[in-house]
C-alpha cells in the first residue's frame, strides 16, 4: 500500500522560505506515468494546486504561485520537496502531497501538515 | 486556465437524492477527465468518482458522475443519502498545460 508523508516546520516567519518534504513508501517515486504534486488548503477554504513534478522530472506550477515555487525530487530517498519563498500570512494552510495517475485521478494523498506563517 | 464553479452548499434529507454541479468556465468539459473528491472534516480528500463517471472500488454505487456538454458541466449525484455522506465535495480536472484545477468545493449537509 502506497503511503505519502509530509514533513517540515509547522511555523515559518513572514518573508522566509517554506520547505516541505514528502516521503513516499510502498512504491517507487520513479515509476512511470505518475505525477507527484503539492496541494494546499487554507483554514476553512478550498483546495489549491501548488505544483507537480512528473516522474521524468518535468515540473508544472500554478501560474499564481510560479514565481515563488520550486518542486524537486530525490529518487535516492524516494522523496519530493516543495519550496515556497517570500511567504506571507496568506500562505498559512494545510499542505498535502499527493500522487496523480496519468490524466486521471489523484489516488493517494498524504495526511497533510499545517504550516502557519507568523512572526 | 479555466475555472470550475460549484455551488457553495447543498442540503437534503436522508434517503433523498442530491446532485452537485461543476461548471467549466472555458474550453470543453469533455476535453479532460473530471474527478470528484470527498473530504470529511480533519481528513484528506478521497476519490469518489474518477474519469467523469468511474467509481473506485469501495465507493458505493449510490455515487455516480456524469458530464453534460450542452451546459459544459459535470455532476455528482448521490442517491439514498446517508448522514455519513455529509462532507465537502470537490470537482477537479486538468488543463492543456497539465495544471490541476479544483472547483471551490460544495458543503453537503444531510439533515
Amino acid at each position: 500500500q502506497l503511503q505519502l508523508q509530509e514533513s517540515g516546520p509547522g511555523l515559518v516567519k513572514p518573508s522566509e522560505t517554506l520547505s516541505l518534504t514528502c516521503t513516499v513508501s510502498g512504491g517507487s517515486i520513479s515509476s512511470s506515468s505518475y505525477y507527484w504534486g503539492w496541494i494546499r488548503q487554507p483554514p476553512g477554504k478550498g483546495l489549491e494546486w501548488i505544483g507537480s513534478i512528473y516522474y521524468s522530472g518535468s515540473t508544472y506550477y500554478n501560474p499564481s504561485l510560479k514565481s515563488r515555487v520550486t518542486i524537486s525530487v530525490d529518487t535516492s530517498k524516494n522523496q519530493f520537496s516543495l519550496k515556497l519563498s517570500s511567504v506571507t500570512a496568506a500562505d498559512t494552510a494545510v499542505y498535502y502531497c499527493a500522487r496523480r495517475v496519468g490524466a486521471t485521478t489523484i489516488d493517494y494523498w498524504g495526511q497533510g501538515t499545517l504550516v502557519t506563517v507568523s512572526s | 486556465n479555466f475555472m470550475l464553479t460549484q455551488p457553495h452548499s447543498v442540503s437534503e434529507s436522508p434517503g433523498k437524492t442530491v446532485t452537485i454541479s461543476c461548471t467549466r468556465s472555458s474550453g470543453s468539459i469533455a476535453s479532460n477527465y473530471v474527478q470528484w473528491y470527498q473530504q470529511r472534516p480533519g481528513s484528506s480528500p478521497t476519490t469518489v468518482i474518477y474519469e467523469d463517471n468511474q467509481r473506485p472500488s469501495g465507493v458505493p454505487d449510490r455515487f455516480s458522475g456524469s458530464i453534460d456538454s450542452s451546459s459544459n458541466s459535470a455532476s455528482l449525484t448521490i442517491s439514498g443519502l446517508k448522514t455519513e455522506d455529509e462532507a465537502d465535495y470537490y470537482c477537479q480536472s486538468y488543463d492543456s498545460s497539465n495544471d490541476w484545477v479544483f472547483g471551490g468545493g460544495t458543503k453537503l449537509t444531510v439533515l
